[in-house]
Formats: structure tokens, C-alpha cells, sequence
């Protein structure tokens, strides 16, 4: 079955130094992988997506995520934060087995020092 | 364009009591889910329409929740007695058609934050 683990609960990073989200997966099928950032009252964002094209993804507001399947992980990254980048952030895999339903991780807390 | 549109945004009852919530989808969009967040969690599926039909509510409770989706746009999710674990923000999301498909991306409303006493 499916599974996602997020690695970590909070991560707390400086305004300006790099971001690392960590994320495995398990999957049986060729998995399409999503990252989801949800902003306080606010509903969830798509902020990129891998579905077997290129396996380093870029997506919105200068986040990537490289698909490697060897490590069954998809690791959020960008080089620099933003205060505004403070939110919860979403790994997801989705294939046959879930009949693509979205299984969702716990989530990543971001906090951004000024 | 206009997003997913829910209502209302936070919702205190007691327990034992009944609320239901709504959902407006994206205009055109053939699908809609309804999930479950508990805080902490990520989102649980609770049903899946495609248009008014049901795709997939197998962790939908049905002792308690229902949902309908008349005439395939709007959809409302109803509990009926509600409990202290039902508390959690329910999300509506809508996608312009199912993931077997290949049109992935859900778009996710604000969400209805619950608070069972």
C-alpha cells in the first residue's frame, strides 16, 4: 500500500538561507508526487506536481522537488527563504494502487526567522 | 477566474447536534471531494463525486455523514449526530475531472473549520 512519510514535523530556517523539505514515499506503481503548501486560513496550494516527466520538478514561488526513485524520496527545496514562505507544506503520492486517490502526509510546518 | 467557495468558514456545536456545510466548485469542473483534516493530520478523502455520481466514499461514515451533489455543481456534507472527534476543518475541493483521467490537480477551498463541544 501506499504510504508517505514526512520527516520532519517543523523545520525552522532563516529569512534568506536555504529550505529542505524531506519526503518518502511507497508505491507499487509508477506514483505521481505533489507538494501542497497551506497558508493559515487559507486552502491548499498546488506548488508543483512529477508525473514521469523530468525528475527535477520546478513549481511556484522558486521551489523545486527532485523525484529519485532509488531513495523513494521527493524532497522540497529552495535556495532561499521568504517570510512568506512561513506555512504547512504537503507531501502527497497518488498511483494505481490508491486508484490515484491523493495519500497525504502529516505535514511540514515551516517557520521563517527573520 | 473564481475559486472554491465554501460555507461558512468556522462552525461551534454542541454534541449530538446536526451541521452541514456547502461547497461551490470551480465553474466547469466535473469533480468534487470532500475531505477531512484533523489538526496535525494531512487530509482524508471522504467522498469523491464525478458530476452527481458517487466515485468513491468508502471512508465516509456513513452512520453519521452524508453528502449529495444535485444536479452535479453545488454539494453539501451533512453530520448527523455529531461528536467530539469530528471536530476538524472540512476542505472542498474540485478538479476538472478525475485523476485516472490525467486532469490532477485539485483546487482546494478555504474549508469549514469545526468545533464539536
Amino acid at each position: 500500500a501506499q504510504s508517505v512519510t514526512q520527516l520532519d514535523s517543523h523545520v525552522s530556517v532563516s529569512e534568506g538561507t536555504p529550505v529542505l523539505l524531506r519526503c518518502n514515499y511507497s508505491s507499487s506503481y509508477s506514483p505521481s508526487l505533489f507538494w501542497y503548501v497551506q497558508h493559515p486560513n487559507k486552502g491548499l496550494q498546488l506548488l508543483l506536481k512529477y508525473t514521469s516527466a523530468a525528475t527535477l520538478v520546478k513549481g511556484i514561488n522558486g521551489f523545486e522537488a527532485e523525484f529519485k526513485k532509488s531513495e523513494t524520496s521527493f524532497h522540497l527545496t529552495k535556495p532561499s527563504a521568504h517570510m512568506s514562505d512561513a506555512a504547512e507544506y504537503f507531501c502527497v503520492v497518488s498511483d494505481l494502487d490508491s486508484n490515484y486517490q491523493l495519500i497525504w502526509g502529516a505535514g511540514t510546518k515551516l517557520i521563517i526567522k527573520p | 477566474e473564481a475559486g472554491v467557495a465554501q460555507s461558512p468558514r468556522y462552525k461551534i456545536i454542541e454534541k449530538r447536534q446536526s451541521v452541514a456545510f456547502w461547497c461551490n466548485p470551480i465553474s466547469g469542473h466535473a469533480t468534487l471531494y470532500w475531505y477531512q483534516q484533523i489538526l496535525g493530520q494531512g487530509p482524508k478523502l471522504l467522498i469523491q463525486f464525478q458530476n452527481n455520481g458517487v466515485v468513491d466514499d468508502s471512508q465516509l461514515p456513513k452512520d453519521r455523514f452524508s453528502a449529495e451533489r444535485l444536479k452535479g455543481v453545488d454539494s453539501t456534507l451533512k453530520i448527523q449526530p455529531a461528536k467530539l472527534e469530528d471536530s476538524a476543518v472540512y476542505l472542498c475541493a474540485s478538479s476538472l475531472g478525475t485523476q485516472s483521467e490525467g486532469l490532477y490537480e485539485q483546487f482546494f477551498g478555504p474549508g469549514t473549520r469545526l468545533t464539536v463541544l
